[in-house]
């Protein structure tokens, strides 16, 4: 069984939409982590949480902001979407942040974002 | 920020075979060099990890060599299968933040 639930696995979007990525996990994981993968870029690291605390950031744009409503959630939103955000956004989580602790990410199946 | 390199970018072999994945970094404050695996359609997983002050780990038909000297990595799978065949992710951790390569994609034909 999936310890890491993605939703929904595609989605489709029409440019400046918005949109909601939705990851849940079961592990009992205290960091968090969004990722995306594209065909230009390389699996490429977004945000960071840790009890639900922003703990890193790479990702320039303010139009995409994480929603931690709980230590198991860490859903994310997309406003103004653009045709360069069609990517597959990949949640991940691991048992700590930071260098000290297990930091193994898990993760989860993806979703596929496409923009048109 | 950190670059983490993959060749090739692609491998076919026959079932049975060995092969060889290397990965190199840029930057020297990496410490810990997590590997995974991406089967088609699937999520990736991890596989296999070395820190920095290692030189060697083995895990089953997976020998994972770091020299920390070269800033450089190898991949090792022996007897290969076609359940291997996927994509192939070297990381690189640095700052509490995980650098992926681009991903080697290996076939193994039966």
């Amino acid at each position: 069984d999936p310890k890491i639930i993605q939703k929904p696995k595609y989605l489709v979007a029409v440019t400046g939409s918005e949109k909601i990525l939705i990851c849940e996990q079961y592990l009992g994981h205290n960091a968090m982590y969004w990722y995306r993968q594209s065909a230009k870029k390389p699996l490429e690291f977004m945000f960071s949480y840790s009890y639900q605390k922003l703990m890193d950031n790479q990702t320039a744009s303010s139009r995409f902001q994480p929603q931690s409503s709980k230590k198991n959630h860490l859903d994310l939103q997309i406003t103004a979407l653009k045709p360069d955000d069609s990517a597959t956004y990949f949640c991940a989580s691991s048992q700590a942040w930071g260098l000290r602790g297990q930091n193994t990410l898990y993760f989860g199946a993806g979703t596929r974002l496409s923009v048109l | 920020g950190e670059q983490v390199e993959q060749l090739p970018s692609s491998l076919i072999v026959q079932e049975g075979a060995s092969v060889l994945i290397n990965c190199s970094y840029t930057d020297s404050a990496s410490v810990y060099f997590p590997w995974y695996k991406q089967e088609p359609g699937k999520r990736l997983q991890f596989i296999i990890d070395i820190r920095s002050n290692m030189e060697r780990k083995q895990n089953q038909r997976l020998t994972l060599l770091f020299d920390k000297k070269t800033k450089h990595l190898s991949l090792h799978i022996t007897a290969t299968q076609p359940g291997d065949s996927a994509i192939y992710f070297c990381s690189a951790r640095n700052n509490n933040r995980i650098f992926f390569g681009d991903g080697t994609q290996l076939v193994v034909k039966p």
